[in-house]
């Protein structure tokens, strides 16, 4: 079975811009989530998606949003790009929203901001 | 702010047992225990998760106290290919819409030497 799919793996942008950023969940599962990570504030929860509902919003500003679609693919925006997006943007899925479901994680995609 | 507390580093001799501890001294009932761990430019990889019970799988085995306030994640003949960084991470397990969000703290370092 296909792991998460997150693309693209790399990214540059500039200051100002704005990106999206994909994720196909594993076949079967979801709900998917995503997460942050930099060195100073290591993994950080964004949002998570089920059935195509934001069901939590971790705390980042309202320039990033997400959406997932009817086949469970997911997609999270950043508008208004500033340095400090400069990350590792992770996505996660799980077949559904019980905690004793785990999340598999994909390999991410890095996100620099020039 | 992560539920959980995890020494910064740990070494192991390869082909010996790694044993991992965490601790999660105001873990709640309905709160499961996760292991992930994540290797350099990959995303986190699900190891384990359990409620009360002792759970052993294919990777690894997690031992947790009877009183559940700890942990221990056990590799059983650690390889070169273990190093990475191990993160436990206490998860809702229903009832709120907080399943879905893992908080993920600084985790511990294994270095797996030969």
């Amino acid at each position: 079975k296909a792991g998460v799919t997150q693309t693209p793996r790399y990214l540059i942008k500039t200051r100002g811009q704005q990106v999206t950023l994909s994720c196909s969940p594993i076949s079967g599962h979801r709900s998917v989530s995503w997460y942050q990570q930099t060195p100073g504030q290591g993994l950080q929860f964004l949002f998570e998606y089920f059935s195509e509902t934001q069901r939590n919003k971790g705390n980042f500003p309202g320039r990033f949003s997400g959406r997932q679609f009817s086949n469970s693919r997911s997609e999270m925006n950043v508008s208004t790009l500033e340095l400090g997006d400069s990350a590792l943007y992770l996505c996660a899925s799980s077949y559904g929203t019980a905690g004793n479901q785990p999340q598999h994680f994909g390999d991410g995609t890095r996100l620099s901001i020039l | 702010d992560a539920k959980t507390t995890q020494p910064p580093s740990m070494d192991c001799a390869e082909g010996r047992a790694a044993n991992l501890p965490c601790n999660h001294s105001t873990i709640s009932g309905n709160e499961y225990v996760y292991w992930y761990r994540q290797i350099h430019s990959q995303g986190p990889q699900y190891i384990i998760h359990g409620l009360k019970n002792n759970e052993t799988n294919e990777m690894a085995s997690l031992i947790i106290t009877e009183d559940r306030k700890s942990s221990t994640l056990i590799l059983p003949h650690a390889t070169l290919r273990d190093t990475a960084v191990y993160y436990c991470i206490v998860r809702v397990a229903n009832g709120s819409g907080n399943t879905g969000k893992l908080i993920f703290g600084q985790g511990t370092t294994l270095q797996v030497k030969p």
